[in-house]
C-alpha cells in the first residue's frame, strides 16, 4: 500500500517568509509525528498527534512553529518568519497505534527546507 | 532523559566483508531500541527493533542486532555487505510508555568494490 507522503520534496524560501509543509500519513494510522533532521544531526522530535487527543507540542523549538492535523489524517507543519537555522529536512512519520505502544513509525521521504 | 550515541560517523567497508555499527544508549530501564536505514533521498526504513525477550534480533536485508544490557549497547551487524547497503544508519531509543524516539547522529556506510 501507499506509504507516508510529504510535499513539497524541496522548498527554498527567503528569511522571514512563512512556509507550510504537508504530510499524508498511511491510511488508518492514528498517530502522526514530525521530526527535524539538521545537517550532521540525528532526528529531533517536534510534535505528536494521536487521534482526537491534544497534540504533544513539547518538541517545537519556538512559537514560530505550529502544526495541525485535520480530520485525523493530513497534517501541516507551519513555520512562520523563517530563519536560516530552520534549514533542515523535516520528516513526518505515522504509526498504526498510539506511540506509547512502541508501534513502528513509518517515515516519509521528508521535505528539504532551505532558508536563504 | 534518554540519549543515543553512535560513535562512528563514517565507516567504509569492502563488498562482501562484515559490518558492525555501534550504538550506545543512556536510559534507566530497558527501552525500546530501533535501527533505521536512510538511503539518499529516501525516508527512514525500519531494519529491526527490540522490545524484550531474545537479545539477538533479526531484521530485514540480512541485518541483526544484539542488545547487551550490561554495556547499554545495541550494535547492528551484517555478515556480508552488498553495495546496496551503502546508506546512513540511525539507532533510536524510545522509553517504554513514551513515543518520543531519540535518535543518534547516524553512521554513514560506504561500500567499496
Amino acid at each position: 500500500g501507499a506509504g507516508v507522503s510529504q510535499s513539497p520534496s524541496n522548498k527554498v524560501t527567503e528569511k522571514g517568509k512563512d512556509v507550510e509543509l504537508r504530510c499524508d500519513p498511511i491510511s488508518g494510522h492514528t498517530a502522526l509525528y514530525w521530526y527535524r533532521q539538521s545537517l550532521g544531526q540525528g532526528l529531533e522530535f517536534l510534535i505528536y498527534f494521536q487521534g482526537n487527543s491534544a497534540p504533544d507540542k513539547s518538541g517545537l523549538p519556538s512559537d514560530r512553529f505550529s502544526a495541525e492535523r485535520t480530520g485525523g489524517s493530513v497534517s501541516t507543519l507551519t513555520i512562520q518568519r523563517t530563519q536560516q537555522e530552520d534549514s533542515a529536512v523535516y520528516l513526518c512519520a505515522s504509526s498504526r497505534l498510539a506511540g506509547d505502544t512502541g508501534e513502528t513509525q513509518y517515515f516519509g521521504p521528508g521535505t528539504r527546507l532551505l532558508v536563504l | 532523559a534518554q540519549s543515543v550515541t553512535q560513535p562512528d560517523i563514517h565507516i567504509t567497508v569492502s563488498e562482501g566483508a562484515s559490518l558492525e555499527l555501534r550504538c550506545n544508549y543512556s536510559y534507566g530501564a530497558t527501552p525500546y531500541l530501533f535501527w533505521y536505514v536512510q538511503s539518499p533521498g529516501q525516508g527512514l526504513q525500519l531494519l529491526l527493533k527490540y522490545f524484550s525477550g531474545d537479545t539477538l534480533v533479526q531484521g530485514i536485508k540480512g541485518f541483526e542486532a544484539e542488545f547487551k544490557r550490561s554495556q547499554s549497547s545495541f550494535n547492528l551487524r551484517k555478515p556480508s555487505v552488498h553495495w546496496s547497503d551503502a546508506a546512513e544508519y540511525f539507532c533510536a531509543v524510545g522509553p517504554f510508555g513514551d513515543y518520543k524516539l531519540s535518535f543518534g547522529a547516524g553512521t554513514t556506510v560506504t561500500v567499496r568494490a
